[in-house]
């Protein structure tokens, strides 16, 4: 099947910049997504980008997309300590949705 | 507001019991999903429905139940036979079904319930 893999963990100081990684599998991708989840919540959607792109930018968040590799990136400049959460990333092939299993940001203050 | 309520927030299951999880949105959605989340790993999916009336089972639908008889409301229930509930259980919705292209299917996600086994 399917897969999609992230680290587990980044720890970075409070404004840094933090960039999570997200490798997948599935060659027919066609929009790439990042979701926070705070302890105890739901996920929320924070961007996501078509494959045909290679970059989408959105305030504070940077995504680039290298579909040769199959890499996707989330850079969030100035982390906040309110940035502190887990990230999943998903990708939506032609026959489903794959999440990672999400990458845990500490903000150091 | 438009949004996707998850109830209750916390659920107690007794062995043997069935138990219920509720998920409702406003957004006017057609598809509905349910995803059960295990510390460390991702989202895994149980079943969904893209229409009313119609379902479908996911990766992990032993021991689950659904039904889709409006299309605002999509409960999940946990039967006796489903012996490792304890998780977080959340529920998504899109306005289009399916994978395949279209921002539509982006799935939004309701704030989960959390399941506990006495």
């Amino acid at each position: 099947g399917e897969d999609v893999e992230q680290s587990l963990f980044l720890s970075v100081r409070e404004g840094d910049s933090s960039v999570i990684n997200c490798t997948y599998t599935d060659s027919s991708s066609t929009y790439l997504y990042w979701y926070k989840q705070e302890p105890g919540a739901g996920l929320q959607l924070l961007t996501y980008i078509f494959s045909n792109m290679d970059m989408k930018q959105d305030q504070r968040l940077t995504v680039l997309l290298n579909k040769k590799d199959k890499h996707l990136s989330l850079r969030i400049a100035d982390t906040q300590t309110g940035d502190s959460a887990i990230y999943f990333c998903a990708e939506r092939g032609y026959q489903k949705v794959t999440f990672g299993t999400g990458t845990k940001l500490q903000v150091i203050p | 507001d438009g949004g996707i309520t998850q109830s209750p927030k916390y659920l107690f299951r007794k062995e043997g019991q069935n138990v219920t999880l509720s998920c409702e949105q406003n957004l006017n959605h057609d598809a509905m999903y349910w995803y059960r989340q295990d510390p460390g790993q991702g989202l895994r999916l149980i079943y969904y429905s893209q229409i009313v009336n119609d379902f479908q089972k996911g990766d992990i639908a032993e021991g689950y139940s659904v039904s889709r008889e409006k299309k605002e409301s999509f409960p999940l229930t946990v039967t006796s036979a489903q012996k490792n509930p304890t998780a977080f259980y959340l529920c998504a919705s899109s306005l289009t079904p399916g994978p395949g292209q279209g921002s539509g299917k982006t799935q939004y996600f309701g704030p989960g319930t959390r399941l506990l086994v006495l």
